[in-house]
């Protein structure tokens, strides 16, 4: 199982970015998948999730409205279209593989993916 | 929203001693907790789900315990490549993590 993330720099507060992660080794379209990001020198902190099938999103209110997560079932690819960035979004960000189709309770991310840096300043 | 308070924010010990690492939830979630470590400049890796289940390719050294609101992971018998910094997850939710340093 691997994922590799993509798509971050360095982008003007009021930008967009789009972050893409590519899957292997596993059935793509039968697990949820996840971003989480993890601001410097800081914890981490869940930021979306889809299921399997791609029909459900989930994201925490600090990011509702601005954050769209989706999947492509056949390139195999996450992505995450990040709008309105604000300083407060610079961050390393993490794709993850949950480990059912839905996301419930019985719910943790892995593997995870190396990340990509997204900076947000002017 | 469950709150997860780790305990304590940072664990001085030296390479053979044992670690004990608290994790809190603000309500029960049964045992749906899961551990992760994370080194410098790494992504997390996933150490224990299900609060006591050692995910694949962990060493036995590691094993957590709890449920309800009550959570531990602990590593017998630390080596030198254990000191990281260990975050517990619930769902949506992560502690803020505690930090295993080497005394």
């Amino acid at each position: 199982v691997q994922l590799l993330e993509s798509g971050g720099g360095l982008v003007q507060p009021g930008g967009s970015l789009r972050l893409s992660c590519a899957a292997s080794g596993f059935s793509f379209s039968t697990y949820a998948m996840s971003w989480v990001r993890q601001a410097p020198g800081r914890g981490l902190e869940w930021v979306s999730t889809i299921s399997g099938s791609g029909g459900t999103t989930y994201y925490p209110d600090s990011v509702k409205g601005r954050f769209t997560i989706s999947r492509d079932k056949s390139q195999n690819t996450l992505y995450l279209q990040i709008n309105s960035l604000r300083a407060e979004d610079t961050a390393v960000y993490y794709c993850a593989k949950n480990p059912t189709s839905l996301w419930t309770q019985y719910n943790w991310f892995d593997p995870w993916g190396q990340g990509t840096l997204v900076t947000v300043s002017s | 929203e469950i709150v997860l308070t780790q305990s304590p924010a940072t664990l001085s010990l030296s390479p053979g001693e044992r670690a004990t690492l608290s994790c809190r939830a603000s309500q029960s979630v049964s045992s749906y907790l899961a551990w992760y470590q994370q080194k410098p400049g790494q992504a997390p890796r996933l150490l224990m789900y299900d609060a006591s289940n050692r995910a694949t390719g962990i060493p036995a050294r590691f094993s957590g315990s709890g449920s309800g609101t009550d959570f531990t992971l602990t590593i017998s018998s630390l080596e030198p490549e254990d000191f990281a910094v260990y975050y517990c997850q619930q769902r949506s939710t992560f502690g803020q993590g505690t930090k295993l340093e080497i005394k």
